[in-house]
């Protein structure tokens, strides 16, 4: 079983539509987690870290479920530049990330 | 600016030959990351270096190696050992502590093997 799962997409949304999708992760020492947004052929960027509260940055939203073992992320009011893969990282010490393979996200005009 | 290079940008190889990728930072992070990604894959963790001198290997350190002679570089040599060397090589470095502190990453090095 991988590390950290997520379905590959693609999701294609109108531009204004709410678009959310989860990520699973299997070591539950896992302690912190992140969304990060990868363009086409670019590098990752983070784009938030995920609480165990929740939280929220402008039109996005992430949310952490340890009991269930999964991180979710909400985007609303989609934008075109919105349209990228994301990928949910995992850690659970000091050292290494775990990256699941991403999910891609259109928002077609 | 403070940030991670890397380069060359593109970079093709014949099979059989030995090629550096290098890697710069100026952000004064202590730990150093390879990573290399395949179509359709996550990130996987090639080497990583936490302080100069000392580096380990990650999942797929086979067919490469590294050196941290400074902290602000760790360039990643990819030998003729590896068996499928083509792929999107990034770069990767954070401040050595919590793991609450994020990697950035460098744009990224595509090697292809003709």
């Amino acid at each position: 079983r991988k590390e950290v799962e997520q379905d590959p997409g693609p999701f294609n949304v109108p531009e204004g539509a709410t678009v959310a999708f989860n990520c699973t992760y299997s070591n539950s020492a896992s302690q912190s987690f992140f969304w990060y947004r990868q363009d086409c052929r670019k590098e990752p960027k983070l784009l938030m870290s995920v609480y165990s509260s929740g939280n929220e940055d402008g039109r996005f939203t992430a949310q952490l479920n340890r009991a269930s073992q999964y991180i979710s992320l909400l985007i609303r009011d989609s934008k075109l530049s919105d349209s990228a893969t994301y990928l949910c990282v995992v850690t659970a010490n000091d050292y290494k990330l775990s990256f699941g393979a991403g999910t891609t996200v259109t928002v077609r005009a | 600016d403070g940030g991670i290079t890397q380069s060359p940008k593109y970079l093709f190889r014949k099979e059989g030959q030995n090629v550096t990728l290098s890697c710069e930072q100026n952000l004064n992070h202590d730990a150093m990351y390879w990573y290399r990604q395949d179509p359709g894959q996550g990130l996987r963790l090639i080497y990583y270096s936490q302080i100069v001198n000392d580096f380990q290997k990650g999942d797929i350190a086979e067919g490469y190696s590294v050196s941290r002679e400074k902290k602000e570089s760790f360039p990643l040599t990819v030998t003729s050992a590896q068996k499928n060397p083509t792929a999107f090589y990034l770069c990767a470095s954070k401040i050595r502590g919590p793991s609450t502190d994020t990697q950035y990453f460098g744009p990224g090095t595509r090697l292809t093997v003709l």
